[in-house]
């Protein structure tokens, strides 16, 4: 089955610095990329996501990049602030598992003033 | 943008009880929810698919008779604790997708505390 790898598991930036977070998945049958927020006792909030046919997306400070060769795909998200720190997830789904989403373990993002 | 609500946030219940909660998708129909459930510091993990008018489809390790899923409309499902135990205390959390393009919109989650 599908596997997703996260990596940071924490990131700590200065405030108005970006913020880099890693993706790897396993299946290349994956077609669809999702990013999620997630704030202390909240559920996941969706912030961004990419399908296989794009290299590229952006909405304003956060964009996202894949590498269908590579199967790897990132979140970047530029002039961060302090609202922005949180517990970020990546996850890849395919029509193979049902359109099941498979989860990295998430990065813990802190953002300092 | 879509809403998914669950209700209730929080329930603290004594263990051999039962528990339900809902998820309703306020501003879009569900053809398939989901429902996760995630320990401290953790990912989440897929406890079961649940599709409209048909059985739920469960994770491997996860007991069906344990966990009752009922998807009965195409804004409602609802997860039954059945005689609930300490170590089912965790955090559960629905989603629903959309029908049109295929993004799962999550709820905010309940907070299940069984003493």
């Amino acid at each position: 089955g599908e596997n997703v790898e996260q990596h940071p598991s924490t990131l700590s930036v200065q405030e108005g610095d970006s913020a880099v977070i890693k993706c790897t998945y396993s299946d290349s049958a994956s077609n669809y990329f999702p990013w999620y927020k997630q704030e202390l006792g909240k559920g996941p909030q969706l912030i961004i996501d990419i399908r296989s046919n794009v290299g590229e997306k952006k909405d304003q400070r956060i964009a996202v990049t894949l590498n269908k060769t590579a199967k790897h795909f990132s979140l970047h998200i530029t002039e961060t602030q302090p609202e922005d720190s949180a517990v970020y997830f990546c996850a890849a789904s395919g029509q193979e598992y049902g359109n099941k989403l498979v989860f990295g373990a998430g990065t813990i993002l802190r953002v300092k003033s | 943008g879509a809403v998914v609500s669950q209700h209730p946030s929080w329930v603290i219940c004594k263990s051999g009880t039962s528990v339900k909660i809902e998820c309703r998708s306020l501003d879009f129909q569900a053809t398939t929810m989901f429902w996760y459930r995630q320990f401290p510091k953790q990912s989440l993990m897929l406890m079961a698919t649940s599709n409209e008018g048909s059985k739920a489809t469960y994770e491997q390790g996860v007991e069906k008779d344990k966990f009752l899923i009922n998807h009965a409309s195409l804004t409602l499902s609802t997860l039954t604790v059945t005689s609930a135990h300490p170590e089912d205390s965790s955090f559960y959390i629905c989603s629903a997708r959309d029908r049109g393009w295929g993004e799962q919109f999550f709820g905010p989650g309940t907070r299940l505390t069984v003493l």
